[in-house]
């Protein structure tokens, strides 16, 4: 069946780097597009970032524009979220999707907790 | 940029029916997506291409979409259906996602 196990996530001082990882299971990743989605405590969901299925075309929300990059290792079946120069705001739980048809969400992970902190 | 609107919160008594809206400017040109998301847990798809439910969920939700409007509907709501849901769209023409701010469900 399909699994999203995301890992890498914790504390961290603003200004650092941190790497998320998204291994996915049931599916192979070269052939579907990726999404990144955040929580703030007590907040909506915000969409972080996406790497479509050609494994080329990569878009971010606006708030993460230049600091945050997608990727993905097809070899490991996993995606990455690489987020440098931290903020306070970027605290929260991060959670990797599937993306169906460039369309919507059809499976979530459980997410990893960010806490951008001094 | 494409805004979402929902209101924040809805109340309903268990077996009655539920409606959240998502406001959006002529929203119904777009594609519209349901996630639930129940305390503590990863979302979940609920609605997917305005009306469509995955096979998993039961046919008590549904979706409509028309004008500036689209509405998850409920039926026969439960205890376990309390959640806070979010509607969905991609928006062409800044290549990105928007969510709305969510509408949390309360079973009295």
């Amino acid at each position: 069946q399909v699994q999203l196990v995301e890992s890498g996530g914790g504390a961290v001082q603003p200004g650092k780097s941190l790497r998320l990882s998204c291994v996915v299971s049931g599916f192979d990743i070269g052939i579907y597009g990726m999404h990144w989605v955040r929580q703030a405590p007590g907040k909506g969901l915000e969409w972080v970032a996406v790497l479509w299925y050609d494994g080329r075309s990569k878009y971010y929300g606006e708030s993460v524009k230049g600091r945050f990059t997608i990727s993905r290792d097809e070899s490991k079946n996993t995606s990455y979220l690489e987020m440098k120069n931290v903020r306070p705001e970027d605290t929260g739980v991060y959670y990797c999707a599937r993306d169906q048809d460039g369309d919507y969400l059809d499976y979530w992970g459980q997410g990893t907790p960010v806490t951008v902190s001094s | 940029s494409y805004v979402l609107t929902q209101p924040p919160s809805v109340s309903v008594a268990p077996g009655q029916t539920a409606r959240m809206t998502c406001r959006g400017n002529k929203i119904e040109s777009k594609s519209v997506h349901w996630y639930q998301q129940r305390p503590g847990q990863a979302p979940v798809l609920v609605v997917f291409d305005d009306g469509d439910r995955p096979s998993v969920i039961p046919d008590r939700f549904a979706g409509s979409n028309s004008g500036n409007t689209a509405t998850l509907t409920i039926s026969r709501v439960e205890v376990g259906d309390e959640a806070d849901y979010y509607c969905e769209v991609w928006d062409a023409t800044t290549d990105q996602v928007v969510f709305g701010g969510g509408t949390k469900l309360t079973v009295l």
